[in-house]
């Protein structure tokens, strides 16, 4: 699993308010991304990191902010949460060596918005 | 916009049998990713295709890349119920910066019945 973690888990807040999903990793890798799974739309990439402060936008991004103060944790924040953000979050890191240019997976925040 | 349109979109065998999945995409591509998800569960990479490749086998898996009609196809031979999962294409778009983003299709269920 390359050492990724997400907490939390599950998470169940009402409409309006802040949420913050961490992700954790333990291997020092410089690429790390946020994606969202819902129904019928696969995981769509929401924002992504090249780096500690160095963030860009993915494919859905408005409605969520990230920030990456260290090389390990890339947190990504609903500054104002609401029911069309209820899904179940993935973080990935990137690997990269000469036969191989790999994402991978921790296992997931499912997020509820009532 | 999803990049990938995977075919089919649910796919019941028998053990034993082979599984064929397919997967189309839009754009020039530098590589080709197909991964594997149990159900509640994060993404797991199976096997990836660069553009300049047109098969790759790994075990049970071989994968088929055909750039001119913007497609590709994974084949998974005596197929096991342990194989029962989700299955998604991914592809990494051409493009400036070597930032590894990647779209995914939406996937095809396959059940393998024992």
């Amino acid at each position: 699993d390359a050492g990724i973690t997400q907490s939390p888990r599950h998470k169940v807040t009402e409409t309006g308010t802040p949420v913050t999903l961490r992700c954790h990793q333990t291997e020092n890798h410089r690429y790390m991304y946020w994606y969202r799974q819902d129904p019928g739309h696969g995981l769509r990439l929401i924002h992504y990191s090249y780096g500690v402060k160095d963030t860009d936008k993915g494919e859905v991004s408005d409605g969520y902010s990230v920030s990456r103060s260290k090389t390990e944790d890339f947190l990504l924040t609903l500054e104002s949460a609401t029911s069309s953000q209820t899904s179940v979050y993935f973080c990935a890191i990137r690997t990269s060596d000469r036969s191989t240019d790999t994402q991978y997976f921790g296992p997931g925040t499912r997020l509820t918005v009532l | 916009s999803q990049q990938g349109e995977e075919d089919p979109q649910a796919l019941s065998i028998q053990e034993g049998e082979n599984a064929t999945m397919n997967c189309s995409y839009k754009t020039s591509i530098n590589n080709l990713q197909w991964y594997r998800q149990n159900s509640g569960r994060g993404l797991v990479h199976l096997i990836l295709i660069r553009s300049n490749e047109r098969e790759k086998h790994s075990g049970r898996l071989r994968v088929t890349l055909d750039t001119s009609k913007k497609s590709s196809s994974l084949l998974i031979t005596a197929s096991r119920a342990a194989d029962t999962a989700s299955y998604f294409c991914a592809t990494e778009p051409t493009g400036p910066g070597n930032t590894g983003k990647l779209i995914f299709g939406q996937g095809t269920t396959l059940q393998v019945k024992p």
